[in-house]
C-alpha cells in the first residue's frame, strides 16, 4: 500500500513565524503535491514537484515555497505565516504517467 | 482553467438506500478519479477510470466514465453508516499541458441516517 506521511496532524503557530510542513512517501513516486483545503473552496493546488529539486507553481503559490531535496520528501514552507493561511494542508504523491494521486492524512494548521 | 461541477453538494439518505452523484466538466478529461474523505482524514482513492464508457466497481461502489469524456458518475448501493463522508471527483487531461495536475470537484457530503 502507498504510504504518504505528514509530520503533524495538528499545528498551531503565530503570525509572522516561518512554518515548515513535511511530507514523506515510501513508494518511490516521482510526483508530489501540496494542496490546501478550505470549506466551500475544495482542494486547491499550492505547488507540485515532478522530480528532485524541481518545483512548479500551482493555483495559489503566493505566501508559500517548497523544497524537494530528496525524492521521498516534499516540504511546504510558509515564509511568514498569516491568519489567512489557517487551513487543512494535504500532501499527495503519484508515480510518473497517468496514475492516481495518493494523499496523506493532512495537517490542520492554525495561525494565531 | 478547467472547472468541475459536482452535484449534489450534500445528501441525507436512509440506511439501505442507493446513492448517485456526478461530476461534469467544461472540457474533456482522459482520466476520472473518485475519492472519499472521512472527517479528520485525507482523501482515499476509491475508483480510477481511464477509458470513455468504462464502468468499474469496487464493492458496493460503481463509477462510470461518461461517453462524452466530460462527465462521470458514482453510485453507492445499499448505503451503510460507514459510507458517511465527502466524496470527491477529480479529472485529468493526460497527456497535455499540466498533465500532472488534477482538477477536483468541490465534493458531495453524504450523511446516512440509521
Amino acid at each position: 500500500d502507498v504510504k504518504v506521511t505528514q509530520s503533524s496532524r495538528y499545528l498551531v503557530k503565530r503570525t509572522g513565524e516561518k512554518v515548515f510542513l513535511e511530507c514523506v512517501q515510501d513508494m518511490d513516486h516521482e510526483n508530489m503535491f501540496w494542496y490546501r483545503q478550505d470549506p466551500g473552496l475544495g482542494l486547491r493546488l499550492i505547488y507540485f514537484s515532478y522530480d528532485v529539486k524541481m518545483k512548479e507553481k500551482g493555483d495559489i503559490p503566493e505566501g508559500y515555497s517548497v523544497s524537494r531535496e530528496k525524492k521521498e520528501r516534499f516540504s511546504l514552507i510558509l515564509e511568514s505565516a498569516s491568519t489567512n493561511q489557517t487551513s487543512m494542508y494535504l500532501c499527495a504523491s503519484s508515480p510518473r504517467g497517468n496514475q492516481p494521486q495518493h494523499f496523506g492524512d493532512g495537517t490542520r494548521l492554525s495561525i494565531l | 482553467g478547467q472547472q468541475l461541477n459536482q452535484s449534489p453538494q450534500s445528501m441525507f439518505i436512509q440506511e439501505g438506500e442507493d446513492v448517485s452523484m456526478n461530476c461534469t466538466s467544461s472540457s474533456i478529461f482522459n482520466t476520472w478519479l473518485w475519492y472519499k474523505q472521512e472527517p479528520g482524514e485525507g482523501p482515499v482513492l476509491l475508483i480510477a477510470l481511464y477509458k470513455a464508457g468504462e464502468l468499474t466497481s469496487n464493492g458496493r461502489l460503481t463509477a462510470q466514465f461518461g461517453i462524452t469524456r466530460k462527465d462521470s458518475f458514482l453510485n453507492i448501493s445499499a448505503s451503510i453508516p460507514s459510507d458517511v463522508g465527502i466524496y470527491f471527483c477529480a479529472g485529468r487531461s493526460y497527456p497535455g499541458a499540466g498533465s500532472y495536475q488534477l482538477t477536483f470537484g468541490k465534493g458531495t457530503k453524504l450523511s446516512v441516517i440509521p
